[in-house]
């Protein structure tokens, strides 16, 4: 079966340090994956996007990054974390469905609860 | 990417059905259309899916009028696990959520 991993459940990091937030995939070949910030109240905001290794889409211009080293691995970093960085971060996978535009369902980790001080 | 509206909040007694409709007038031709739901600290969870008519499963119905241009998510008999927030995406990729509906239950 497929599972999703993503680490740590949380993490409290002084500004202007860095920051690497990592999720793996298993059971599942070449997933779209997605890296998703929400801020306390608030949506989700997809931050990255990715439909292979190597593939990155982002969606707001900001002060992360995101990297796809794997097929089943998507890593979001930051070089010096601001205050306005702070959030839940979610990661998700989905593969398409049988229908032309169809998509299948998409699967979430747990998330990481990001507090800067 | 078609763009959704949805209601803020709802609030609904335990027992009552609840309808959660979402507009997507800019729907494509293939675009299919699919509900989530969010409780708090956790990644949303997927509830249904359909392009036209009618789809039912294990926890809910989504309604689908013939122009495509909206959809409702129906919750039979909710009760107070069912306070989330709920999701409606139209289309294929990239995955965006909206704001989403709060739906409040109460006893």
């Amino acid at each position: 079966s497929q599972t999703i991993h993503q680490w740590p459940a949380t993490l409290v990091q002084p500004v202007g340090s860095p920051l690497s937030l990592e999720c793996t995939v298993e059971g599942t070949s070449n997933p779209n994956l997605y890296w998703y910030r929400q801020a306390a109240g608030r949506g989700l905001q997809l931050l990255f996007y990715s439909v292979g290794i190597g593939q990155i889409s982002s969606e707001v211009p900001q002060n992360l990054s995101a990297s796809r080293p794997q097929d089943r691995q998507f890593i979001l970093s930051s070089k010096k974390l601001l205050l306005s960085d702070s959030g839940f971060y979610l990661c998700a996978w989905s593969v398409l469905g049988q229908g032309a535009q169809s998509h299948t369902e998409a699967f979430f980790g747990q998330g990481t609860r990001l507090t800067v001080v | 990417l078609a763009k959704t509206t949805q209601p803020i909040s709802m609030d609904s007694y335990e027992g009552q059905e609840v309808n959660i409709t979402c507009s997507h007038n800019n729907i494509a031709t293939n675009d299919y259309i699919t509900w989530y739901q969010q409780f708090p600290s956790q990644g949303p969870r997927f509830i249904i899916q359909g392009y036209k008519t009618k789809v039912t499963n294990e926890v809910a119905s989504l309604f689908i009028p013939a122009d495509r241009k909206s959809s409702t998510l129906s919750l039979p008999r909710v009760s107070l696990s069912d306070t989330a927030v709920y999701y409606c995406l139209v289309g294929l990729q990239p995955l965006v959520f909206g704001k989403g509906t709060r739906l409040s239950v109460i006893a």
